[in-house]
């Protein structure tokens, strides 16, 4: 399995709902992270996980609350999100301390109303 | 902090010409990747470049990096309309104990017949 799994792949949430984002991987990258895209506008980051183990937040408000719960799965809890929040999210994963590139899922389009 | 400048931003072109994306970054990195995203999806990975003089070549796209200069660039060669995409660098960098993938903000490229 060489793939970065993310669901749902599209997401409509009210700003007073809680929702939940998911990424899972089975190829024992030990490095995942977690990527916001507004349109038209690169990939920034927003969180690392190394070895379950939260090691970067880029400083995101804590309406964003990120989870590692074991190596294969990530997950990024939403709750009183704004309209503006409204963007791809993008989960990656990669080996740690090799020189390999990074593995990203498929997306998931989130829309705030 | 570490700054990654692509461009052009835009670019639009005939199909069977040539024309070359350059990637300026501000500090010593690790990896340099391209990535290539259409609209609404996922980022495909298309080259990683590891060290000095690294040239890589994958059909009519050619990536090639000057660590001493800071630059990368992504050639295109007889340009076809199935290369209209935007295309993304993104250098990687060790913070701390985790790398962190800092992108360009990405050259719209248009070929057109």
């Amino acid at each position: 399995d060489t793939e970065v799994t993310q669901t749902p792949k599209h997401l409509v949430m009210g700003m007073t709902n809680k929702k939940s984002l998911k990424c899972e991987q089975h190829m024992g990258h030990r490095a995942m992270y977690w990527y916001k895209q507004k349109a038209k506008k690169p990939p920034e980051l927003m969180f690392v996980y190394s070895y379950e183990k939260l090691s970067i937040n880029e400083s995101v408000p804590s309406r964003f609350s990120p989870e590692c719960p074991n190596s294969s799965l990530l997950n990024l809890h939403l709750h009183a999100l704004q309209p503006e929040d409204s963007a791809l999210y993008l989960c990656a994963s990669r080996r740690v301390g090799y020189k390999d590139g990074y593995t990203f899922g498929s997306g998931t389009r989130l829309t705030v109303v | 902090e570490l700054k990654v400048e692509q461009n052009p931003l835009f670019l639009s072109m005939q199909e069977g010409k040539n024309y070359t994306i350059y990637c300026n970054y501000s500090t010593t990195s690790d990896r340099l990747y391209w990535y290539r995203q259409d609209p609404g999806k996922s980022l495909e990975s298309l080259f990683v470049l590891l060290s000095n003089g690294a040239v890589k070549q994958e059909g009519r796209l050619m990536a090639s990096l000057d660590t001493k200069a800071r630059l990368s660039t992504l050639h295109i060669t007889a340009a076809v309309h199935d290369l209209s995409a935007t295309y993304f660098c993104a250098v990687d960098r060790s913070g701390g104990s985790n790398y962190k993938l800092t992108f360009g903000k990405g050259t719209l490229l248009t070929v057109n017949p």
